[in-house]
Formats: structure tokens, sequence, C-alpha cells
């Protein structure tokens, strides 16, 4: 079945970097955009950006897009976000999500089908 | 302050129908078909109920529907379900920024 495994807690210090890992299985890994959202405790979502894996290609939220970086290792069906700076309000459960088909002049609509679990990123001292 | 407006909470009692809103502007919810509603349940990932406005993926009950009109998209739950009682959020692409927005998610009580 279609499933993305995300990385286990993680706990950083303020002005360090995590990295949260999503390997996909079930699919074909190329053929999907990838997706991060964010939850901080007690709040609703927040959109990162998404991944191209086929071509390695983002497009981050404006807010995102100096402190979060998005790569892919398609030998390994894996796709990683990496959040430097970190500080206090980052604190949250970070989510993968399975996008469109990465199809060249298909219509997309931007969904979110296929989620990962979450991944809790912690930021304390 | 969330980008799409929803009512922060709503409730119905079982068997009735109800209909949450999210409002955006003629840059998202009004400008395409990109909206999506999601189902969370508390400690859970979202679930995607509705993409492209109205349509259902395999395997959400039929009981979900939705709609648009203008810069106001609704999704309407008929039947409801004890189950049905989760937070509820809205999603959709903007032009304005090349971005996804969501909106700030209602919480469903079910009486």
């Amino acid at each position: 079945q279609v499933q993305l495994v995300q990385s286990g807690a993680e706990v950083g210090k303020p002005g360090a970097s995590v990295t949260v890992s999503c390997k996909a299985s079930g699919y074909t890994f190329i053929d999907y955009y990838i997706h991060w959202v964010r939850q901080a405790p007690g709040q609703g979502l927040e959109w990162l950006g998404w991944i191209n894996p086929n071509s390695g290609g983002t497009n981050y939220a404006q807010k995102f897009q100096f402190w979060v970086t998005m790569t892919r290792d398609t030998t390994i069906n894996t796709v990683y976000m990496d959040v430097s700076r970190l500080k206090s309000d980052d604190s949250a459960v970070y989510y993968c999500a399975r996008g469109d088909l990465v199809a060249p002049g298909a219509i997309r609509h931007y969904y979110m089908d296929v989620w990962g679990k979450g991944t809790t990123v912690t930021v304390a001292s | 302050q969330s980008a799409l407006t929803q009512p922060a909470s709503v409730s119905g009692s079982p068997g009735q129908s109800v209909t949450i809103s999210c409002s955006g502007t003629s840059s998202d919810v009004g400008h395409d078909n990109s909206v999506s509603w999601f189902q969370q349940q508390p400690g859970k990932a979202p679930k995607l109920m509705i993409y492209g406005v109205s349509h259902r993926p395999s395997g959400v009950s039929d009981r979900f529907s939705g709609s648009k009109s203008g810069n106001t998209a609704s999704l309407t739950i008929s039947g409801l379900q004890d189950e049905d009682e989760a937070h509820y959020y809205c999603s959709s692409y903007t032009i304005r920024t090349t971005s996804i927005l969501f909106g700030g998610g209602t919480k469903l009580t079910v009486l």
C-alpha cells in the first residue's frame, strides 16, 4: 500500500538545524509531488512547501524560503526537510504528504492524499 | 490569522447535516478548482476528504460533499455520525504567492 514513513522525534537547540526524512513506498516515487506541512501544539495546519522528486525542484512558502530546504534521494525514495536557525516557535509536528501527479501540462488540484504520521520537533535549550 | 476563513466551531445532532464554510479571495478559492478538505482526529495526521472542490477520494463516505460559490467553498456532512467529530481544514492554491493556504480549522461537535 502507499505509505510515507517519517523519521523519529527530534530535539534541537535554538539556532541549530534539524532534518526530517520521509520515505515513500507503494508507488513510483518520482511520479508525485511531496508537500511538507507543520502543526504547532493546539494550532492549525501550516504549509511549508513542496518538492518535485523527479527534478528536485522546490517551491517554498515565502515565510520559510530562507530557512527550510527540501531535498530528495531517488535511490532510496526519500525526501528530506532541513529546518535551520531553529526558534522556539518552530516546535511542532511536521508532516510530509503526497501531492499531485508530476505530469507536464497536467491540471493540478494541489491536494495531499497520503500523509506520514508526523515527526515531533522540539526546540529547547 | 489564517488566510482562509473558517468558523471556529459547528455542531449537529446525529443524523443531521452540517455545512462548514471556507472563505477566501479571487486569488485563491475563487480562482480555480484547487480547494481540498481534510479531517483530523486528535493525535492523528490529517485525512483528505475532498479535493478539486467536490471530488471524493476512494474510500471516503458519500456523506461528505464539497461545493463552491464565488470565493467561498463549503463542506457538507450529511447523516452525522459520532465518528465525524473532528477538526476540519480547508486548503487552496493561491496564485498571489504560488503557494498553498490552509484555513484556521473548524471543530465539529456531534451532540
